[in-house]
C-alpha cells in the first residue's frame, strides 16, 4: 500500500547523542520534505529534496542534516542532540505535477 | 515573501452552528491554496485545495484574490469536525514548497 513511513515514532535520548530519524515512502513521489512542529503549533520547513542527490535547507534554520541517496528514502540526522531539538518531526512527500503534500505519522523527539 | 495568516488560534462552536475558519495570504504571484486538517492522534492530511473547487466532509473554501483570502466554511458543524486546521500556500509551479499558517483549533461542543 502506498504510504509514508517514519521511524521511530517516539524517541527519548540524552544530550550529545547522534540520532537519525528515518522517512521512507512508497508513493512513487520525487519530492520529499522535513518539517518541525511543536504540539498544536505551526509547521516549519527545515529541509526538502526534489530528487536523488538534491537537498535544500528550508525556512527554519536547523542543525540537522539530510541525505537523498534513494528516491524513496530521506533520513534526517542530528550529530549531537540537545534539549532545544525536542519537537515533533514530520516527513512529507509530493508528486511531480502537484504541490499537494502527503504526511507521515511523525517522530516525537525528546532530548533530556 | 509569501505568508499565511490564520487570525484565530481557537474557534469554539456548538454542534449545528455554522463555522468559518479564516485564512489570509500574502503572495505576489498566482497562488495555490490548501486546507489541511489534523485530528487528534492522527497525521496531517489534506482536506481540500482551491483548484479542485470541491466540498469535502461538508467543508468548502473559495479563493478570493481581491481580498487575498481562502476561508474555510461549513454550514452545520459536527462534533467530529473538532481538529486542528492549517491553511497552506504554494506557488502554482510544480516545484514549490508549502507555507503553512499557525493553525486554528476548532472545538465543536454538543
Amino acid at each position: 500500500e502506498a504510504d509514508i513511513y517514519q521511524t521511530p515514532r517516539y524517541l527519548v535520548i540524552g544530550t550529545g547523542k547522534k540520532i537519525t530519524l528515518e522517512c521512507s515512502q512508497t508513493m512513487g513521489h520525487d519530492k520529499m520534505y522535513w518539517y518541525q512542529q511543536d504540539p498544536g503549533m505551526e509547521l516549519h520547513l527545515i529541509h526538502y529534496s526534489y530528487g536523488v542527490n538534491s537537498t535544500e535547507k528550508g525556512d527554519l534554520s536547523s542543525e540537522s542534516t539530510v541525505s537523498r541517496i534513494r528516491t524513496e528514502h530521506f533520513p534526517l540526522t542530528l550529530e549531537s542532540a540537545r534539549p532545544s531539538h525536542t519537537s515533533q518531526y514530520l516527513c512529507a512527500s509530493s508528486g511531480s505535477s502537484y504541490n499537494e503534500q502527503f504526511f507521515g505519522p511523525g517522530t516525537r523527539l525528546t532530548v533530556l | 515573501a509569501q505568508r499565511v495568516t490564520q487570525p484565530e488560534k481557537l474557534l469554539s462552536v456548538f454542534k449545528g452552528a455554522p463555522v468559518e475558519l479564516k485564512c489570509n495570504y500574502s503572495y505576489s504571484g498566482s497562488p495555490e491554496l490548501f486546507w489541511y486538517v489534523q485530528y487528534s492522534r492522527q497525521r496531517l492530511q489534506l482536506l481540500l485545495r482551491h483548484i479542485s473547487r470541491e466540498s469535502i466532509k461538508g467543508f468548502t473554501a473559495d479563493l478570493n484574490k481581491g481580498e487575498t483570502s481562502f476561508h474555510l466554511k461549513k454550514p452545520f458543524a459536527q462534533e467530529e469536525d473538532s481538529a486542528m486546521y492549517y491553511c497552506a500556500l504554494s506557488s502554482n509551479s510544480g516545484y514549490s514548497t508549502l507555507t503553512f499558517g499557525k493553525g486554528t483549533m476548532l472545538l465543536v461542543s454538543p
